[in-house]
């Protein structure tokens, strides 16, 4: 399989506190998504990197791609309580294909 | 605003019975997909299409089957229903290759 994984499995801090979740994934590819899901909904898109990218930046997201350890690592600063739900990193090997890891559990404590 | 709808969001049926999960998008995008998600196995990729009359197969395709007729809709088949297949389904599109995908909210399927 091409599937990603994450790491850790689940996560809890304290509201204000920073998180990092990982991804590592098998194959080479051409970009690597995140996405956040909150219970009972899809997935939401929040943030892509090219695979020439190396650190990319968005709001208080920092995602970072380290090619040649096929792994990526996604920040969130200052955490929130509505920023707990899940988050999954989605790889491409093929053209529109997306796979798509097991996903990190965060849990933002008020 | 453009969006993406599945139908139902829940459905219970019987093993051995035909079932069909709706979805349709009117962000005009080319791509959509079909993923089902279970715990421990994350998201994995069902069926995919790249426009109107083309449809693959994704890494767990056994059992499904999926038509693309226009540009809107990719509903998916379940041909005969089996306990295994009981897992939430999601519905994507994308506009064009490795462009971020938008996710329906689910259809979650129970087959007894």
């Amino acid at each position: 399989s091409q599937q990603g994984e994450e790491d850790p499995q689940a996560l809890s801090i304290q509201e204000g506190e920073n998180a990092t979740m990982n991804c590592s994934y098998k194959t080479s590819i051409n970009n690597l998504q995140w996405y956040r899901q909150n219970s009972g909904r899809g997935l939401v898109h929040l943030i892509l990197i090219r695979s020439n990218e190396r650190e990319k930046h968005s709001g208080r997201l920092r995602v970072t791609l380290d090619t040649s350890k096929k792994s990526s690592s996604l920040l969130i600063t200052a955490s929130r309580a509505a920023d707990t739900a899940s988050y999954f990193c989605a790889t491409d090997a093929l053209a529109a294909q997306f796979y798509f890891g097991t996903g990190t559990s965060l849990t933002v404590i008020p | 605003d453009a969006e993406i709808t599945q139908s139902p969001r829940h459905k219970i049926t019987e093993t051995g019975r035909q079932v069909t999960l709706a979805c349709h998008q009117t962000w005009n995008h080319n791509n959509m997909f079909w993923y089902r998600q279970d715990l421990g196995h994350g998201l994995r990729l069902i069926h995919y299409s790249y426009g109107v009359q083309d449809t693959n197969k994704g890494e767990v395709s056994d059992g499904y089957s999926v038509s693309r007729s226009n540009t809107e809709d990719l509903p998916l088949t379940l041909e005969s229903a089996a306990s295994s297949q009981t897992s939430v389904y999601f519905c994507a599109s994308s506009v064009k290759d490795n462009s971020p995908l938008h996710f329906g909210n689910g259809t979650r399927l129970t087959v007894t």
